[in-house]
Parts: C-alpha cells; sequence; structure tokens
C-alpha cells in the first residue's frame, strides 16, 4: 500500500531560526515529490516539485532533498519568519496512466513560528 | 499559471439539506480536474477527478456527487449532508502527474 509518512506531527521554533521536516515515502513506482505549503484556511500552494533524478531544489528559503533509494525528503526552511506558520504536506506521485494521478498526500507538519 | 475559483467560501447547512460547491479554472484548457475533503488535523483525501467533460470518477463511496458541465467547471452535490459531511473541502486543477493546483477552499460546517 502506497503510504507518505511526515514527521515531525507539529512543531514550535523561534523566529529566525532554521528547521528541517521530514517525508518518508513506500509510493511505487516513484514520479515526483512535492512540498506543498498550506496556510490555514487556504488552499495549499506547491513549494517544490522532485523527479526521480533530482536530489536537491530550492525556491527562496525553501531547500527541498530527495534520497530516492532511502524514499526519504526532506523540506528545510532557513531564517524561519512569522509567514512560514503553516502546516506543510509532502505529496508523492506515482507513475500511473489514469487520470487520478497516483497521489499520495502526507497528513502534514503544523509549522508555527514565535516572535 | 493556472487559477482556481471556489465558491462559497463558507457554509453553514443542516442535516438532510442539499450542497452545491462550484469550481472554476483560469489559465489553462481541458485540466484533469479534482475534488478534495480534508477534516480536521488529518490530510486530504481524494473525492472525484474528472479528465473530461461529463467524465467522473469516484474515489470512495460516499453521498455526495461530482458533476462538470464544462471543461473548466466541476460541481460537488449532495441531495442531503450528514454530519460526517463537514470539512474543507478543495479544488485542483492539473495536467498530468507532474503539477497540481489547489483552489482556496470552502469550509462546510454541517450542524
Amino acid at each position: 500500500k502506497n503510504q507518505v509518512e511526515q514527521s515531525p506531527q507539529s512543531l514550535i521554533i523561534l523566529e529566525g531560526k532554521n528547521c528541517t521536516l521530514q517525508c518518508n515515502y513506500t509510493v511505487s513506482p516513484f514520479s515526483n515529490l512535492r512540498w506543498y505549503k498550506q496556510d490555514t484556511g487556504r488552499g495549499p500552494v506547491s513549494l517544490t516539485i522532485m523527479t526521480f533524478s533530482e536530489n536537491t531544489k530550492s525556491n527562496g528559503r525553501y531547500t527541498a532533498t530527495l534520497d530516492a533509494d532511502t524514499k526519504q525528503s526532506s523540506l528545510h526552511i532557513t531564517a524561519s519568519q512569522l509567514s512560514d506558520s503553516a502546516s506543510y504536506i509532502c505529496v508523492v506521485s506515482a507513475r500511473s496512466g489514469g487520470g487520478a494521478d497516483g497521489l499520495t498526500f502526507g497528513k502534514g507538519t503544523h509549522l508555527i513560528i514565535q516572535p | 499559471s493556472q487559477t482556481i475559483h471556489q465558491w462559497p467560501a463558507t457554509l453553514v447547512q443542516p442535516v438532510g439539506s442539499p450542497l452545491s460547491l462550484e469550481c472554476t479554472v483560469e489559465g489553462t484548457s481541458n485540466p484533469n480536474l479534482y475534488w478534495y475533503r480534508q477534516a480536521a488535523g488529518r490530510g486530504l483525501q481524494l473525492l472525484f477527478y474528472s479528465v473530461g467533460i461529463g467524465q467522473i470518477s469516484s474515489e470512495v463511496p460516499q453521498n455526495l456527487s461530482a458533476s462538470r458541465p464544462q471543461d473548466r467547471q466541476f460541481i460537488l452535490s449532495s441531495k442531503k449532508l450528514l454530519l460526517s459531511d463537514s470539512g474543507f473541502y478543495l479544488c485542483a486543477s492539473g495536467q498530468g502527474s507532474y503539477e497540481q493546483y489547489f483552489g482556496p477552499g470552502t469550509r462546510l460546517t454541517v450542524t
């Protein structure tokens, strides 16, 4: 069964500090992995998307890494800001010919940045 | 890039009442369209997806239904709401398996 596990479930850090969120998956066959940021009461917004051959991808202060061998990904946030407070969702896509695109969603990490 | 519109933004409905949530997409043509539900503290659950006008696939059995009357319009409906239908409903649009854009969501509370 395809699964995506995220850790920690929640995290509180001080403004300006760095943090790393983890995503482990068992999705097969792997197509790509995405990280989304979801503000409270809003729809998710894409941060990064990585295919099998990509190890690292950055989007401003967000850097995602992918280890396809161990089936792990991380999202590193540098110099956190209050606006980074949100849920971060890891989504893994399996190669599929169907319209559902074989997406498996993690439950997300709820990040709180304190001043 | 694509823009997804959803309305209403929030909705409070009594048990047994009907439901109609609408989603429209700008900036693309012939997209795959999706309806998701997000319960508090849980991940997104795919409810329906559509690869074209009139083509709907259901991922989970329930008292909800979906329709796609136009290429960029996706509607989620129910004839009689249940308490368990409460949640945050998200419409999404995508092309293939590479990217997916989400709408702002509708917060539904069934009382």
